[in-house]
């Protein structure tokens, strides 16, 4: 089955600044990757999502890139503010199984 | 739209006792998920259904677990008998007909096995 690894597990960025999280995900066969914010006590909110046949996607101070050949995608959000601070999970899925395979999550710090 | 529905928001019970979730799709979403939610194993996939019909249950961990939809617009996920170690939030998603296309989660129950 599919496996997504989510690296750092922790981030601190200064607020204003840029941060960017990293995915690698093991099935060749996955064509959908979402990215969701979820805030202590709330439920996973989707962010942005890309597909296979796109390489990059930006919805305002969001984007995610797509490498499928390394098998890897990233979120990065730019212009940091206070209300960013949340943990965020990549998820991915495709080949057959809809259901998300979730990597451990990133907890966001946004220092002011 | 009213979102994905969930009932309770908070459970706590006993363990041995028998605990059912429910959930209320998105009206018009064909794929309906259940989800668990740990610190030690994250966001885990239990079951889904497309079509009110279950797809992959590969994810429900023991034989306590069941889930069923009778209808577009109703699932349950039931645990039977609860232990300790089942303690965690359940999300329910749902998904619109389509490949790829976005999941919507619920607000989640809180589930305490005492």
């Amino acid at each position: 089955g599919e496996n997504v690894e989510q690296h750092p597990s922790t981030l601190s960025v200064q607020e204003g600044d840029s941060a960017v999280i990293k995915c690698t995900y093991s099935d060749s066969a996955s064509n959908y990757f979402p990215w969701y914010k979820q805030e202590l006590g709330k439920r996973p909110q989707l962010i942005i999502d890309i597909r296979s046949n796109v390489g990059e996607k930006k919805d305002q101070r969001i984007a995610v890139t797509l490498n499928k050949t390394a098998k890897h995608f990233s979120l990065h959000i730019t212009e940091t503010q206070p209300e960013d601070s949340a943990v965020y999970f990549c998820a991915a899925s495709g080949g057959g199984a809809d259901g998300l395979t979730f990597g451990k999550g990133t907890h966001l710090i946004i220092q002011p | 739209d009213a979102g994905v529905i969930q009932s309770p928001r908070h459970e706590v019970t006993e363990m041995g006792q028998e605990v059912t979730l429910r959930c209320k799709p998105i009206s018009g979403h064909n794929s309906l998920f259940w989800y668990r939610q740990t610190m030690m194993r994250g966001l885990e996939l239990l079951i889904y259904f497309n079509n009110n019909v279950p797809i992959d249950d590969s994810g429900m961990p023991e034989d306590r677990f069941s889930a069923k939809m009778p209808n577009a617009s109703f699932s349950t996920l039931k645990i039977q008998p609860s232990e300790p170690r089942d303690s965690a939030v359940y999300f329910c998603a749902s998904r619109p007909q389509g490949a790829n296309q976005p999941q919507h989660f619920g607000d989640g129950t809180r589930l305490s096995i005492l």
